[in-house]
């Protein structure tokens, strides 16, 4: 069983649709996370939630919004899709306090053209 | 807020040979510290961390990093890498205690040469 699922894996759209990358993980954690990796491999967290309570939220376009409908699930919605937003996202979960590991999806490879 | 810079984008290194792989990190409280990789085409993976006690820190596939406060550093390393550990490697931070943001570095591309 894979911990932490996302789908799609692969995503192609055009400029200015609207979007949705579904999360799902099963080990039971109270946080998630939404993370965005560029073509140069640096990895910026856009947001987290504990026990679907939104408690990061980095400066991210307000077209990109996440909705936890329970702890298990975190999924991320897209409008108006620009070119800048082609990137890896990697959905993530952990457990509670920092200290502990980030488990994280294989990622959505997003391309805007 | 914490930070961290690790100091070389790429290093290419020879199979069987040693490797280390730099982190230095900027907190003014105690922090956490980690080493994750990704192999390509998939999520990052927890190598090892840093909480507390032991400065020397052991992770899996034989890969060791440690804590040096003084020099504010969380080296990564292995003393005979094999093909299988070409993947980038990210360092990362987080304050200590309770629920903190992990702030990620911009990764180390290790390339092993046959």
């Amino acid at each position: 069983d894979t911990a932490v699922s996302q789908t799609p894996k692969y995503l192609v759209t055009q400029m200015g649709n609207d979007k949705s990358i579904k999360c799902e993980q099963n080990l039971g954690h109270d946080t998630m996370y939404w993370y965005k990796q560029d073509s140069k491999k640096f990895l910026k967290i856009m947001f987290s939630y504990n026990n679907k309570e939104l408690i990061i939220n980095e400066t991210v376009p307000n077209r990109f919004s996440p909705k936890s409908p329970d702890k298990a699930h975190l999924n991320l919605h897209i409008n108006s899709l620009e070119l800048g937003d082609s990137a890896v996202y990697f959905c993530a979960s952990s457990q509670g306090d920092s200290g502990n590991t980030i488990y994280f999806g294989e990622g959505s490879w997003l391309t805007v053209v | 807020a914490q930070s961290v810079t690790q100091l070389d984008s790429q290093v290419p290194v020879f199979e069987e040979a040693p490797v280390e792989l730099r982190c230095n990190y900027s907190s003014s409280v105690s922090v956490y510290l980690f080493w994750y990789v990704q192999y390509p085409n998939q999520g990052l993976q927890l190598l090892l961390k840093y909480l507390s006690g032991s400065t020397l820190v052991k992770g899996i596939n034989g890969f060791e990093a440690e804590f040096n406060k003084s020099q504010t550093s969380f080296h990564l390393r292995k003393p005979s890498v094999h093909i299988s550990d070409t993947a980038e490697y990210f360092c990362a931070v987080s304050r200590g205690g309770g629920y903190q943001k992990v702030t990620f570095g911009t990764g180390t591309k290790l390339q092993v040469i046959p």
